[in-house]
């Protein structure tokens, strides 16, 4: 089992529904969560973190975790063909070392 | 906050040529920076830890004589890709992070072409 693993796409989402990124990770210990943009040619920008069970607020961003079941996603809700980009999971385990998901590509129809 | 500055963003040049690239953390102080190499269409790959003052710590099948990182200062770190190769043409992104549970921050990238 890979340690971060995530479908790597595409997924196409019509202009204004709500894309679901999903991401399942191996180890339990893990503690804190990130989802990172990737477009196309440049590097990685932050778009959420996430410590705690629950969800996670932010704009159009909503992050979700579930410790017991290994799992993290992120919602955009309103999607914009701006989101169109490879989004990254990310997760810090236990020793602190943070490992990525290879991403998925996530396409916005206009 | 959380500026990561990469420099250069770009870098042609010739076979046998060793090409250094900087990486400073602009607002706060980075206890642990990142190297990552990411070829077309392929996920990111980490080739090397650094710490402030201490070795890097380099990942399985990366070379640290070819790859060479420097962490003088908590808000720099330097990569040099010694006598560089048409084969370590990628696009290099450092990252940085100031510590516990914080997410690292990504410079721009810089990407590398060798003749």
């Amino acid at each position: 089992q890979k340690e971060v693993e995530q479908n790597s796409g595409p997924l196409s989402v019509p202009e204004g529904a709500i894309a679901s990124l999903n991401c399942t990770y191996s180890d339990r210990g893990s503690q804190s969560f990130f989802w990172y943009r990737q477009y196309s040619g440049k590097s990685p920008e932050l778009i959420m973190f996430i410590y705690s069970n629950g969800d996670k607020e932010d704009g159009r961003f909503t992050a979700q975790l579930n410790k017991a079941s290994q799992y993290v996603s992120l919602l955009i809700r309103d999607s914009q063909p701006s989101d169109s980009a490879t989004y990254l999971c990310a997760v810090m385990r236990r020793d602190d070392k943070i490992i990525f998901g290879k991403g998925t590509r996530l396409h916005i129809l206009p | 906050g959380a500026v990561v500055s990469q420099h250069p963003s770009r870098v042609i040049c010739k076979s046998g040529t060793s090409v250094k690239i900087e990486c400073r953390s602009l607002d706060f102080q980075a206890t642990t920076m990142f190297w990552y190499r990411q070829f077309p269409k392929q996920s990111l790959m980490l080739m090397a830890t650094s710490n402030e003052g201490s070795k890097a710590t380099y990942e399985q099948g990366v070379e640290k004589d070819k790859f060479l990182i420097n962490h003088a200062s908590l808000t720099l770190s330097t990569l040099t890709v010694t006598s560089a190769h048409p084969e370590d043409s990628s696009f290099y992104i450092c990252s940085a992070m100031s510590g516990g549970n914080q997410p690292q921050h990504f410079g721009d990238g810089t990407r590398l072409s060798i003749l």
